[in-house]
């Protein structure tokens, strides 16, 4: 079966300091891999997606940026963090080429001080 | 943009209670998904719909892709304390990848 994973669970960095978050999937190869970013627990903002390795779409012009090194590891990136970037962090996974479901890790909660 | 107007935003009930939502759009889309997430976690896949008109139930949940292709309910019967969280509606509107979401069902349930 497959499983997904986000580390760290949780993180507190101070303002202009940068961030790496990791996600990585296990199970299943060459899956469709996406970052959202969600506020006060609602509403999911789609950040980026990947289709492929070093293939990556954005959604929202930010302070943040993606990569995707390897099949199934997908990492956000800052490099100098902003107040507005804390939220909560969702990583998600589905099947290439279908338009069908997305499944979710377990989340990174972020807070800029 | 394509958006999901999803409702109620909020809900009070008592345990036993159905409870029911909706997603609704202005444009056709060809899937609809419904998940449920607990506070501090990522949201679970809860029920997936392909074709219009299909009705599928998992347990005490039923979902039904609407047969217009813009709208999608979710009802759950007989609620107990562990259903509350919020949950959230999305839809393909299209072949592509990406997913449009509601802005989510916050469901309390008192014992």
């Amino acid at each position: 079966s497959q499983t997904i994973h986000q580390w760290p669970a949780t993180l507190v960095q101070p303002v202009g300091s940068p961030l790496s978050l990791e996600c990585t999937v296990e199970g299943t190869s060459n899956p469709n891999l996406y970052w959202y970013r969600q506020a006060a627990g609602r509403g999911l903002q789609l950040l980026f997606y990947s289709v492929g390795i070093g293939q990556i779409s954005s959604e929202v012009p930010q302070n943040l940026s993606a990569s995707r090194p390897q099949d199934r590891q997908f990492i956000l990136s800052s490099k100098k963090l902003l107040l507005s970037d804390s939220g909560f962090y969702l990583c998600a996974w589905s099947v290439a080429r279908v338009a069908g479901e997305q499944y979710f890790g377990p989340g990174t909660r972020l807070t800029v001080t | 943009g394509q958006q999901l107007n999803q409702s109620p935003q909020s809900m009070f009930i008592q345990e036993g209670e159905d409870v029911s939502m909706n997603c609704t759009s202005s444009s056709i889309f060809n899937t609809w998904l419904w998940y449920k997430q607990d506070p501090g976690e990522g949201p679970v896949l809860l029920i997936a719909l392909y074709k219009a008109g299909e009705l599928t139930s998992n347990g005490r949940l039923t979902a039904q892709f609407g047969i217009t292709r813009k709208d999608s309910f979710l009802n759950i019967s007989a609620s107990i304390p562990s259903d509350v969280g919020i949950y959230f509606c999305a839809g393909h509107p299209n072949q592509g990848g990406k997913l449009i979401f509601g802005q989510g069902t916050e469901l309390s349930v008192k014992p």
